[in-house]
């Protein structure tokens, strides 16, 4: 059964370093996400991404943070200037119809941020 | 924005017993509604989905919930509960009207299963 991917598994990194996590969605869907999970709580929404562009991003989304599909199966997160709050579980997801379709999750990346 | 509230952040059922998890949905205009599932060090699975075509959904893992617009409810049950159906669930919404293809999560409850 088709899957999303994502590696690495488990990253940790100082402070302020640039961490690129990334993602292979299931190949035949368009649409792309990434959503967050800080320790024991809940599923924070960050980015959408179709047709090669960010459809919509959340307050969480600022300007450390940027999506890229550079060859069109990877979908990477790129975080600038890593910060102690960016810890956290971040899950990559995609949806092949858009509007109310499933979107199916990768095992996340979890990132630990010393 | 559309948003759901789910009702305890933590329930425990007996083995056997029914599993009732509540979620309440906020807009006047019923939304597409999922509930996900996630067990512990893994990713979330999609147990069942509301899209206005049936208002009893039927889920994996035996789970079903029921939309009820007059009560803005989109609870999850299972007749008998199993140990393996102890985790984290999520009630989650996406907005119709506005044709909006992201989902937003409520802040989970988490399920434990008494032998």
């Amino acid at each position: 059964e088709p899957e999303v991917t994502q590696t690495p598994s488990h990253q940790v990194t100082q402070m302020g370093q640039e961490v690129i996590l990334r993602c292979v969605p299931i190949s035949n869907h368009l649409y792309f996400y990434w959503y967050r999970q800080i320790l024991g709580q809940k599923v924070e929404f960050l980015v959408s991404f179709y047709n090669n562009e960010i459809s919509e991003k959340s307050e969480i989304f600022d300007d450390q943070f940027s999506v890229e599909r550079p060859d069109g199966s990877n979908f990477t997160l790129k975080i600038r200037s890593t910060k102690l709050e960016d810890s956290a579980m971040y899950f990559c997801a995609s949806n092949p119809v858009g509007v109310g379709g499933e979107l199916f999750f990768g095992e996340g990346s979890r990132l630990t941020v010393l | 924005a559309q948003s759901v509230t789910q009702l305890g952040s933590h329930v425990s059922v007996s083995e056997g017993a029914l599993v009732l998890l509540r979620c309440n949905y906020s807009s006047s205009v019923p939304p597409y509604l999922f509930w996900y599932v996630q067990y512990p060090n893994q990713g979330l699975q999609l147990l069942l989905k509301y899209t206005s075509a049936a208002t009893l959904v039927k889920g994996i893992n035996g789970f079903e919930a029921e939309f009820k617009k007059s009560e803005t409810s989109f609870h999850l049950t299972k007749p008998s509960a199993h140990m393996s159906d102890a985790a984290e669930y999520f009630c989650a919404v996406s907005d119709q009207v506005n044709r909006d293809d992201k989902i937003i999560f409520g802040k989970g409850t988490r399920l434990h299963i008494l032998p």
